[in-house]
């Protein structure tokens, strides 16, 4: 198993471009939650989904949008890029929503809007 | 409200010190659960281990050890004869019913 993937690497905008952070895990997990990570903040989450067709907001929503078309797939986009975004972002999943299941994480995006 | 606190930002120490990181959480809930990853410089997040809120044994893996302790909402990590590999950003995580919640992190230096 691949895991968690997550594409691309790093990526540079300019305000207000727009962009899609890809992730898709193979584990056949249902739970899909996207993080982001600011210095001394730790990771704070964007938005999540459930399983397919079922997306909800985190703590910090604003300025993203989610998709679950697939169990496989959950891409985060940005609609009109702010420097306020610039950070590593997190793709991670767990079997389900259940307090005991582990989240396991992609290797990350590092994003920078200019 | 869900919150998790890593009250040390950074620790340095020398290499084969023992050294403890520390985390603090609050929760409504009676049924939750506590995480802790590990973030080398390389920058994944490395789970290390899940504890839950009705299982208060500590818990040893080889140099790691963890001290849960339920009436003090302590989730603590202990490395003992550290090393340089161990140098990392450590987070201690809640997760309950609204959720996972990330402490800030504690930065592990551990110096040759």
């Amino acid at each position: 198993n691949a895991g968690v993937t997550q594409t691309p690497k790093f990526q540079v905008l300019k305000t207000g471009q727009s962009m899609t952070l890809q992730c898709a895990q193979d584990m056949n997990h249902e739970y899909m939650s996207w993080y982001r990570q600011d210095p001394g903040m730790g990771l704070r989450l964007i938005h999540y989904s459930v399983g397919a067709g079922i997306t909800d907001q985190g703590e910090v929503p604003n300025g993203y949008n989610v998709s679950r078309s697939t169990t496989e797939d959950f891409p985060l986009r940005l609609l009109s890029a702010a420097p306020s975004q610039t950070s590593v972002y997190f793709c991670a999943s767990s079997r389900d929503r259940l307090y005991q299941e582990t989240q396991y994480f992609g290797p990350g995006t590092r994003l920078l809007v200019l | 409200a869900q919150k998790v606190t890593q009250a040390q930002t950074e620790i340095s120490v020398v290499e084969k010190e023992d050294v403890t990181l520390d985390c603090v959480y609050e929760t409504r809930d009676t049924t939750y659960y506590l995480f802790w990853y590990k973030q080398p410089p390389s920058g994944e997040l490395v789970f290390l281990i899940r504890r839950n809120s009705f299982d208060e044994q500590n818990e040893i893996s080889g140099r790691y050890s963890w001290n849960f302790q339920k009436s003090t909402s302590s989730f603590n990590f202990t490395i003992t004869a550290s090393q340089v590999v161990d140098s990392a950003v450590y987070f201690c995580a809640l997760r309950d019913n609204n959720d996972m919640r990330f402490g800030a992190g504690t930065r592990l230096t551990v110096k040759p």
